[in-house]
């Protein structure tokens, strides 16, 4: 069974970085089938695609977030993460890690979400 | 790129259908047969819908159908159920540098 589980800080302060990571178990981020991407939903809003990293460690980000975020993957780990800088409190949201199917382009699984609050 | 285009909410009575629409360009619904669609309850994991235009993943109920025309995809719900009342989200491959798109979302309320 593929679960993926986020973890990192919940609370942040403004023009500090945001570190997140996902845990996979069940499938390897290894593998050349799928990328590992990171989706937020900020308050109220909707689903907002961050970016997404491919086994090889091609990384694919929102054109309109890519100056401040970096993804990675950890094969040995299993894991990838998501580095998001000076965040402010437009950044406040629950952040889903996901898996991406590269065949299809589909998001086939999901972890539950963290929230993550950015206030001074 | 912009985000794709969805009506912001619909509502529809239980057992009647719905069909909700994502509007995109020719670069990226029009040119692509990678859209998704997913729902969202509040405090939960979206769930994958449909991918692939109109393909259901196992488990998921032939009462959510998928298709496309032109610029345009379309989720349709026939039979609405009070626990269909979700949001709905499509995507879309855009190009190999930004690989996807979303919508900007659709609150269904089954009245």
């Amino acid at each position: 069974q593929l679960l993926l589980q986020e973890s990192g800080p919940g609370l942040l302060k403004p023009s500090e970085t945001l570190s997140l990571t996902c845990n996979v178990s069940g499938a390897s981020v290894g593998s050349n089938s799928y990328y590992w991407g990171w989706i937020r939903q900020p308050p109220g809003k909707g689903l907002e695609w961050i970016g997404s990293v491919y086994y090889s460690g091609t990384t694919y980000y929102n054109p309109s977030l890519k100056s401040r975020v970096t993804m990675s993957s950890d094969k040995s780990k299993n894991q990838f993460s998501l580095k998001l800088s000076s965040v402010t409190a437009a950044d406040t949201a629950i952040y889903y890690c996901a898996r991406l199917a590269a065949a299809t382009i589909k998001f086939d699984s999901w972890g539950q979400g963290t929230l993550v609050t950015v206030s001074s | 790129q912009s985000a794709l285009t969805q009506p912001a909410s619909v509502s529809q009575s239980p057992g009647q259908s719905i069909t909700i629409s994502c509007t995109g360009t020719s670069s990226d619904v029009g040119a692509s047969d990678y859209v998704a669609w997913y729902q969202h309850h509040p405090g939960k994991a979206p769930k994958l819908l449909i991918y692939e235009v109109s393909y259901r993943p196992s488990g998921i109920s032939n009462r959510f159908s998928g298709s496309k025309s032109g610029n345009t995809a379309s989720l349709t719900i026939s039979g609405l159920q009070a626990e269909d009342e979700a949001d709905y989200y499509c995507t879309s491959y855009t190009d190999s540098t930004t690989l996807v798109l979303f919508g900007g979302g659709t609150k269904l309320t089954v009245l």
